[in-house]
């Protein structure tokens, strides 16, 4: 099976930079990805790793290390329309390739 | 980019009744397309992946009697909730994978009254 873990709340202020962690346990790793979602809204895609190391898009950075089972979200030059859930998802390459989501993150970005 | 439609975005059902609810690739093929169940302030949980073509593989703890999935085409799978209940009342949304990434449909949220 599989275990993923992220805090449920985080508050950061405009401007800033915030980091959200994701911890996970799967059998046959494929790949871990990185939504967005807004309340009542479908979950956008942000960002994608298979391979060790930080992935940069913009404001929005993702990190990876298969050995430690970690991951991060790193969002840089906080707005507020950054506030949202933040969710972590791990791909298993058994089966069909599900994704399977972590609890996710609401972060909260304050004036 | 890729593109998943979802319908109905919403829907209100009265409690003994049954909703379909489409999930529709529109550019790609699909073969496979996940159905996941959202409460409020929650993560989205996995309900079931839906195999065109033959039957749809269900999470443990999900009814595939109430939970009726159906993938006809390589297009399109249909969730439909079946002998709704106040408690079926959720935000329901579709995924496929199109290469690597898994595309989202709109989300229908369902309300049992």
């Amino acid at each position: 099976g599989q275990n993923i873990d992220q805090p449920t709340e985080m508050t950061a202020t405009e401007g800033a930079i915030v980091q959200i962690n994701c911890t996970y346990q799967t059998s046959g790793f494929n790949g871990l990805f990185w939504y967005q979602q807004h309340a009542g809204e479908a979950p956008t895609f942000l960002s994608y790793n298979v391979l060790d190391g930080l992935e940069e898009k913009g404001r929005f950075s993702s990190f990876l290390s298969r050995s430690k089972g970690y991951s991060y979200l790193l969002l840089k030059e906080l707005q507020m329309k950054d506030s949202a859930s933040y969710l972590c998802a791990v791909s298993a390459n058994t089966g069909f390739q599900k994704l399977v989501f972590g609890t996710g993150t609401r972060l909260l970005v304050s004036p | 980019g890729a593109v998943v439609s979802q319908h109905p975005s919403w829907v209100i059902c009265k409690s003994g009744t049954s909703v379909k609810i489409e999930c529709r690739s529109l550019d790609f093929q699909a073969t496979t397309m996940f159905w996941y169940r959202q409460f409020p302030k929650q993560s989205l949980m996995l309900m079931a992946t839906s195999n065109e073509g033959s039957k749809a593989t269900y999470e443990q703890g999900v009814e595939k009697d109430k939970f009726l999935i159906n993938h006809a085409s390589l297009t399109l799978s249909t969730l439909t909730v079946t002998s709704a209940h106040p408690e079926d009342s959720s935000f329901y949304i579709c995924s496929a994978r199109d290469g690597r990434l898994g595309v989202f449909g709109q989300g229908t949220r369902l309300t049992v009254v």
